[in-house]
């Protein structure tokens, strides 16, 4: 599974467009890129998932890039709800959920 | 729709005793986890379970731990004996199955704190 690198901190007016980026520049053609968040105090929340193409959902945007080695996740209106540390976790397509190993996350800030 | 149910949410023990975390694993799902988390090490796997039998406890600690899932709708992770060092937010989560677009939805979690 792809090595992700997230940094650690971000903040983002509230209201605004958060994006958060992740580089993963060893993935292969068949690892999927995971999003979750975790608010402080509880348990993770799966957020987003992608393969090639960008997608997108009630919660959020993913933009993988062409060449598959960086994304970016958007949260289009940040509300102070969403200020939590966002994890980019890579999953080979051919590994399990046991393989979902979570780094250190960016911690998302949202300010009034 | 009831989400993964962990209990207790909150357990303080003194060094030595059994601790027993429990989690009840979303209707359907067939794969169930536990994690552990701690500042210094973060969120890391401890093992986890599909159709009720364990499939990698490569993160199980050591043996004092131990966990066991005697049918679908129930998971125990025990510790016995505890320690200080096994203070930490201990998570249940739980999945359809273990293929890699099966997403895992997380309990609200138990924090210990062993004295």
């Amino acid at each position: 599974d792809a090595k992700t690198t997230q940094p650690p901190s971000m903040d983002c007016a509230e209201g605004r467009a958060a994006n958060l980026p992740c580089n993963h520049s060893t993935i292969s053609g068949n690892e999927y890129v995971y999003w979750y968040r975790q608010i402080h105090s509880q348990g993770p929340q799966y957020i987003i998932h992608g393969l090639k193409n960008n997608e997108t959902n009630e919660m959020a945007s993913l933009i993988i890039t062409e060449d598959r080695k960086s994304s970016t996740l958007i949260l289009p209106h940040a509300t102070l709800r969403d200020t939590a540390v966002y994890y980019c976790i890579g999953l080979n397509y051919g590994g399990s959920q046991g393989n979902l190993i979570f780094g250190k996350g960016t911690k998302l800030s949202v300010k009034p | 729709d009831a989400g993964v149910i962990q209990s207790p949410r909150h357990e303080v023990t003194e060094m030595g005793q059994e601790v027993t975390l429990r989690c009840k694993p979303i209707s359907g799902h067939n794969s169930l986890f536990w994690y552990r988390q701690t500042m210094m090490r973060g969120l890391e796997l401890l093992i986890y379970f599909n159709n009720n039998v364990p499939i990698d406890d490569s993160g199980m600690p050591e043996d004092r731990f131990s966990a066991k899932m005697p049918n679908a709708s129930f998971s125990t992770l025990k510790i016995q004996p505890s320690e200080p060092r096994d203070s930490a937010v201990y998570f249940c989560a739980s999945s359809f199955g273990l293929a890699v677009t099966d997403t895992q939805y997380f309990g609200p979690g138990t924090r210990l704190t062993v004295l």
